[in-house]
């Protein structure tokens, strides 16, 4: 089955700074969701992005599916940012998901 | 926007219970449902696709005696864990797309808020 590898695996930033998150998945795909799993365990929609850039606020996400990746901006980081950032897609066509390996981000005053 | 309800939210019960879990698609119907696992520092497996008036579809390595799924609505599906013992403790979570859709529809997937499953 499709691989979905993220990096970094940890990320620590001071308040206010800025940062990237790396999706690279191992074969094409026509979806790609990126998610937010606060330390409740709830899970975030944060973009639905098969292709090309949308943003959100302090969020914007860019998804090059030529190249197999996808990358998640989180630009002036709050402490409300920290928790799992997983990037999905779609498993054996479909609406079943693969989840990547996520990233564990912890944002500190 | 698509909101998916799961309960109960915890559950901490004695070995050899079994254990049910909704998911409800709140303001639109879901002919197709997903049931995923999350075990601690981990990231989300998918266990079962959870099929409206047919059966599940279960991921090699998931017992489907063990982890009863029930769709009987197209708002309403459940996971039902039979005869639970420690190593069933885990985080539990459903998800749906939008609208009336089958398994291969291409929406984006919105989760319920998870049931997290804990086994003494």
């Amino acid at each position: 089955g499709i691989q979905v590898e993220q990096s970094p695996p940890d990320l620590i930033l001071q308040e206010g700074a800025n940062s990237t998150l790396r999706c690279n998945f191992s074969d094409s795909v026509n979806n790609l969701q990126w998610f937010h799993q606060n330390p409740w365990g709830q899970l975030i929609n944060l973009f639905y992005i098969p292709s090309g850039t949308k943003q959100n606020g302090r969020l914007s996400a860019t998804t090059v599916a030529t190249e197999r990746y996808s990358l998640l901006y989180i630009s002036s980081s709050q402490t409300t940012d920290s928790g799992v950032y997983f990037c999905a897609v779609p498993a054996g066509g479909g609406n079943k998901l693969t989840f990547g390996t996520g990233t564990q981000l912890k944002v500190e005053l | 926007g698509a909101v998916v309800s799961q309960h109960p939210s915890r559950v901490i019960c004695k070995s050899g219970t079994s254990v049910k879990i909704e998911c409800r698609s709140l303001d639109f119907q879901a002919t197709t449902m997903f049931w995923y696992r999350q075990f601690p520092k981990q990231s989300l497996m998918l266990m079962a696709t959870s099929n409206e008036g047919s059966k599940a579809t279960y991921e090699q390595g998931v017992e489907k005696d063990k982890f009863l799924i029930n769709h009987a609505s197209l708002t309403l599906s459940t996971l039902t864990v039979t005869s639970a013992h420690p190593e069933d403790s885990s985080f539990y979570i459903c998800s749906a797309g939008g609208g009336r859709q089958g398994a291969y529809s291409n929406q984006p997937q919105h989760f319920g808020d998870g049931t997290r499953l804990s086994i003494l």
